[in-house]
């Protein structure tokens, strides 16, 4: 399967700034998904990201918030903007694809601290 | 529309008994189905999936899960639980390449 490499491992970022998330991975993808599970709970879908096209997002979520590049088929950013405290989460990047074998593998994560 | 109902948020289990985590699911197409293990501070790694075909499915670390169409499951089961299957476990169904996960149930395993 596909090996994800997902850049910071954590941070703590001051309320009002924005961060970015890279996610790199080792073979070419389809397709690259973005999620997001809040303290103690489940992942949430917040969009996919498909190479040559704007990235789809899911309700609730919305791109002057959380914009994602996606200018190659190994990898993409996300940008968690103006941060606020309840954006405190952490950010899993995952692919699906011809390395992935329709399992969907994911990155170790961002966990993100907003103070 | 697709949704997953993991029941019970915790499972304590003694080390060498069986592990049953229950899945439950609801799709309007025919389903993926997937277990997720997630260790503390690490991301998600895949223990088995159901696409098509045979319904026992059998994945790493000595789990399997079994799909049951009429009963609209996919249990996880381990025989004889280990101290390192000690984390979180998700069930997740996949629809149109995007993935609706349960809320997760912690397992603990007692010495």
């Amino acid at each position: 399967s596909a090996v994800i490499s997902q850049k910071p491992s954590r941070d703590i970022c001051q309320r009002g700034t924005s961060l970015t998330i890279q996610c790199q991975v080792d073979s070419q993808v389809t397709m690259m998904f973005w999620y997001r599970q809040q303290p103690g709970q489940s992942l949430t879908l917040i969009a996919t990201a498909n190479q040559g096209s704007e990235a789809t997002y899911e309700s609730g979520f919305v791109i002057d918030k959380f914009p994602i590049s996606r200018p190659n088929l190994t990898f993409s950013t996300l940008t968690v903007s103006n941060m606020s405290p309840e954006d405190s989460s952490i950010y899993l990047c995952s692919v699906d694809g011809p390395g992935a074998n329709y399992g969907y593998t994911f990155g170790s994560g961002t966990r993100l601290t907003v103070v | 529309a697709q949704s997953v109902t993991q029941l019970g948020s915790h499972v304590s289990v003694s080390e060498g008994a069986l592990v049953l985590l229950r899945c439950n699911y609801s799709s309007s197409v025919p389903p993926y189905l997937f277990w997720y293990v997630q260790y503390p501070n690490q991301g998600l790694q895949l223990l088995l999936k159901y696409t098509t075909g045979a319904t026992l499915v059998k994945g790493i670390n000595g789990f399997e899960a079994e799909f049951k169409k009429s009963e609209t499951s996919f249990h996880l089961t381990k025989p004889s639980a280990h101290m390192s299957d000690a984390a979180e476990y998700f069930c997740a169904v996949g629809n149109d390449y995007k993935l609706s996960f349960g809320a997760g149930t912690t397992v603990t395993v007692r010495a």
